[in-house]
């Protein structure tokens, strides 16, 4: 069965630095995700993607984060400059449609730690 | 806006058992209903979810789960759990007009043999 996969699977960085999480969504699907998951606390939304653009983001992302499809397979998170509350387990997941009846599939997981 | 609540943050069950776990939801618009499962070291897998029709809506591994409207539940049964169900269950509920899931914070259940 296809799978989101991402990597890597965990990321040790400075405060401060930029880092880039990468995500290979299944091959047929059009609509991307990124969630997060803060130790202890729930999962939660940050944005969704579509045809090149930002379809719906929330209050968390904000100018430090920016998301791109840089070719055909590849969708990455980028958080510019990095604090230690973005310490957190980032979800990316997909789907060919939108609304319950095309589920989002989610990948493992990045667990990013930020020192 | 949406809200999720999972009232048990774990749940130790013996193998063999019967098992509920509670989700309980608030939303001004409708919404879909899901359950997903994660697993040590694994990503978010869709259990079932509840769409329309059916209150009773079954799922992969034996699991089943009842929408209850005037209760705004969502709770998900085993009749029967197995060491291999110990894993993190996660509600979540999704409204019309979005694509965004809202999960509640998790259960943690814990099968012992």
């Amino acid at each position: 069965e296809p799978e989101v996969t991402q990597t890597p699977s965990h990321q040790v960085t400075q405060m401060g630095q930029e880092v880039i999480l990468r995500c290979v969504p299944i091959s047929n699907h059009l609509y991307f995700y990124w969630y997060r998951q803060i130790l202890g606390q729930k999962v939660e939304f940050l944005v969704s993607f579509y045809n090149n653009e930002i379809s719906e983001k929330s209050e968390i992302f904000d100018d430090q984060f920016s998301v791109e499809r840089p070719d055909g397979s590849n969708f990455t998170l980028k958080i510019r400059s990095t604090k230690l509350e973005d310490s957190a387990m980032y979800f990316c997941a997909s789907s060919t449609g939108t609304g319950a009846n095309q589920p989002q599939h989610f990948g493992d997981g990045t667990r990013l730690s930020i020192l | 806006a949406q809200s999720v609540t999972q009232l048990d943050s774990q749940v130790p069950v013996f193998e063999e058992a019967p098992v509920e776990l509670r989700c309980n939801y608030s939303s001004s618009v409708s919404v879909y209903l899901f359950w997903y499962v994660q697993y040590p070291n694994q990503g978010l897998q869709l259990l079932l979810k509840y769409l329309s029709g059916s209150t009773l809506v079954k799922g992969i591994n034996g699991f089943e789960a009842e929408f209850n409207k005037s209760q705004t539940s969502f709770h998900l049964r085993k009749p029967s759990v197995h060491i291999s169900d110990t894993a993190e269950y996660f509600c979540a509920v999704l409204s019309y007009n979005t694509d965004k899931l809202i999960f509640g914070t998790g259960t943690r259940l814990q099968v012992f043999p």
